[in-house]
């Protein structure tokens, strides 16, 4: 069973700077997805950003980035230039490759407090 | 606004009862997917529902269950709610359900057993 690990529960970060986010997962699947999604406390759940396994190239979006390592199982989330707005709960997520495998398996967040 | 749209967004109710969260998907949407978000177990994925027949199943206990009708719209039932049960559920919604979709999450419903 795949399994999605975010080891930081909390960190802060002064507005402007940039900080990164921790994600592990386990798989034994070769092609599968990867996303970030940002929950602020309006609680509405907003996907950041995506994945794909089989792409090299780090998804980038605006100024959100991700550090994809494949082997290592490793996905982390740059937020540069932060802003006030960013303040939520972060959460990294899996999902598979097939036809039924659009579910999304979460990691347990980490809140991300972005101080003026 | 995501386009997906749960009702109710709060529900207090006593342990025994049964309940049902109701979900809209985006127009043009097939899939539809329930979520489970509390303190203890985080978000986990509950029940996968495609053109209206069951794809995938997660942790759904037997004492909840769902269904997806012709219009697409889908009921999450509750039943024999415990304290346990109190968590903000959640819908989300995908063109087609498959890997690496989409998904547009609504606000949620916030259960309360007391």
């Amino acid at each position: 069973a795949q399994t999605v690990t975010q080891s930081q529960p909390e960190m802060s970060v002064q507005e402007a700077e940039t900080v990164t986010l921790s994600c592990t997962y386990d798989t034994s699947e070769s092609n599968y997805y990867l996303f970030w999604y940002k929950q602020p406390p309006s609680r509405q759940m907003i996907l950041v950003i995506r994945q794909e396994a089989y792409k090299q190239q780090n998804a980038t979006e605006n100024r959100f980035s991700v550090n994809f390592q494949k082997a290592a199982k490793s996905f982390s989330l740059k937020i540069s230039d932060s802003q006030l707005g960013d303040t939520a709960m972060y959460f990294c997520a899996f999902s598979g490759y097939g036809g039924s495998q659009g579910n999304l398996i979460f990691g347990k967040g980490t809140k991300l407090s972005v101080k003026p | 606004d995501s386009g997906v749209t749960q009702t109710p967004k709060h529900l207090i109710t006593a342990t025994g009862q049964r309940v049902t969260l109701r979900c809209s998907p985006r127009s043009g949407d097939l899939s539809v997917y329930w979520y489970q978000q509390s303190l203890d177990q985080g978000l986990q994925f509950l029940i996968q529902y495609y053109n209206g027949e069951e794809r995938a199943k997660g942790n759904i206990l037997e004492r909840f269950s769902a269904q997806q009708f012709p219009d697409l719209h889908s009921e999450l039932n509750l039943s024999s709610l415990e304290l346990g049960d109190s968590a903000l559920y959640f819908c989300a919604s995908s063109a087609w359900g498959g890997g690496g979709t989409e998904a547009f999450f609504g606000q949620g419903t916030r259960l309360t057993v007391v």
